[in-house]
């Protein structure tokens, strides 16, 4: 079946550093896959998403880009920031029965 | 507007009691879902609705009900609550024109005791 598989547990950084998060997926059908940001006490959010093969998207500072020969859609950004502090998670949604498939999240850390 | 708000946000139930969680949204979207979400672990789809159309999940559809009396509501019942129904309860929905982008609520954190 369809799962994800992201980078677990917690991730700490020093400020200034650059964030990889990994995110990798197993799917049969056609593809949609998304960063989602969740901070303390929030909604999670939409951070990206795609559709294109090794197309890069960015959005606030963050950028990943889906490679389909790879099964990977790994969330960078080049300096890390106290602000992006939060837990993420990546998601595969499998356009044909409109279902969501999460990975168990990466708590990311940013220290002075 | 692109809120989806749930009510309560934190929820204190006994051991076989039942639980009613709602979930609203003004977006208009025509698909909502359910997923709980355990410490360390996956958020986990319950069901959602398409419409008027509601989708259970195999592992799951005896333990969990819902309702949508209208495009904006949705609701997830559980009739008698067990303690391992204790988690956080994620609604999001999500509009055919949005490619697929869910919109979350801030959620619901049931405790059985």
């Amino acid at each position: 079946g369809d799962s994800v598989t992201q980078t677990e547990g917690l991730v700490t950084l020093t400020e200034g550093l650059p964030v990889m998060l990994n995110c990798t997926y197993q799917t049969a059908y056609s593809t949609f896959l998304f960063w989602y940001v969740q901070h303390l006490n929030e909604a999670p959010k939409l951070l990206l998403k795609s559709s294109t093969d090794n197309k890069r998207t960015e959005h606030q500072g963050f950028h990943a880009t889906l490679h389909k020969s790879s099964s990977s859609f790994h969330l960078q950004k080049s300096s890390a920031q106290l602000s992006d502090s939060a837990l993420y998670y990546c998601a595969l949604s499998d356009e044909g029965y409109q279902n969501f498939y999460f990975g168990k999240g990466t708590s990311l850390t940013v220290i002075p | 507007d692109t809120t989806v708000k749930q009510n309560p946000r934190y929820k204190l139930a006994r051991v076989g009691k039942p639980v009613n969680l709602i979930c609203s949204q003004t977006m208009n979207h025509d698909t909502m879902y359910w997923y709980q979400k355990k410490p360390n672990q996956a958020p986990k789809l319950l069901l959602f609705y398409y419409d008027k159309i509601l989708n259970r999940e195999a592992d799951t559809f005896e333990k969990f009900q819902s309702s949508r009396p209208n495009n904006s509501f949705c609701s997830l019942y559980i009739g008698s609550a067990g303690l391992e129904y204790s988690a956080m309860y994620l609604c999001a929905s999500s509009g055919t024109a949005s490619s697929y982008e869910q919109y979350f609520g801030p959620g619901t954190r049931l405790t059985v005791l």
